[in-house]
């Protein structure tokens, strides 16, 4: 069955410094592959998402995430965190379809000022 | 253009009640989806709905839950009979048209339900 892991529940980075959140999903095919964030009280906002081409995908607000097929992971990355970025982060996958999301449990992000 | 509205945002309901969740689509869109989310999971599909279709109920529990999107109006998530399994974050979301490479989807924030 098709599933997606978020190993993550909490990270905490200093202000300024980079981020990685891991993702990792479980398909067979290539899958088409999203980011969300979700701040308290909000709905999903989209970050990036990944359907086929250049395995390097930029997304909003500085995010960008990188689709690996050898290691079956799509790591959403950012170089310097703002105290603004400190929200809930999903990763999502279209397995065999594009609106029928599988999403992962979600990492959330606090910000050390 | 406001976004994707759900109401109530939060909703208490008794064993054995109903529980209506609704979903205003952001304007021009005519398609819905609704999601749920369990404590500490993630969002799980439910429904896929076009204006009065259903196009993919596959996530759907078989017995007490229906949804509909009818030509005016939200659409509704209606669950019958609930119980205490049936407490979870429910997301709608929607989009112009099915969410794809071209077409991002919106999520509201959310109707939290609670059954006591």
């Amino acid at each position: 069955a098709q599933s997606v892991t978020q190993p993550d529940i909490h990270i905490t980075v200093s202000e300024g410094a980079s981020l990685e959140l891991r993702c990792n999903y479980s398909y067979g095919a290539t899958p088409y592959l999203f980011w969300y964030v979700q701040s308290p009280g909000q709905g999903l906002q989209l970050l990036l998402k990944y359907f086929s081409g250049d395995t390097l995908v930029q997304g909003i607000k500085g995010f960008e995430a990188e689709f690996k097929r050898s290691q079956s992971s799509f790591n959403l990355r950012k170089p310097s965190v703002h105290w603004s970025d400190a929200a809930e982060y999903f990763c999502a996958v279209g397995a065999g379809s594009s609106y029928k999301l599988i999403f992962g449990s979600g990492t959330r992000l606090l910000v050390r000022p | 253009n406001a976004g994707v509205m759900q109401n109530p945002r939060h909703l208490v309901r008794r064993r054995g009640q109903e529980a209506r969740l609704r979903c205003s689509p952001m304007k021009g869109h005519s398609h819905v989806y609704w999601y749920r989310q369990l404590p500490e999971e993630g969002l799980k599909f439910m429904v896929y709905l076009q204006k009065e279709n259903i196009i993919d109920e596959s996530g759907m529990p078989k017995e007490r839950f229906s949804a509909e999107f009818p030509k005016e109006g939200p659409s509704i998530l209606r669950i019958q009979q609930v119980v205490r399994g049936d407490s979870a974050a429910y997301f709608c979301a929607s989009s112009p048209y099915t969410q794809g490479l071209n077409a991002e989807a919106f999520f509201g924030q959310g109707t939290r339900l609670t059954v006591v």
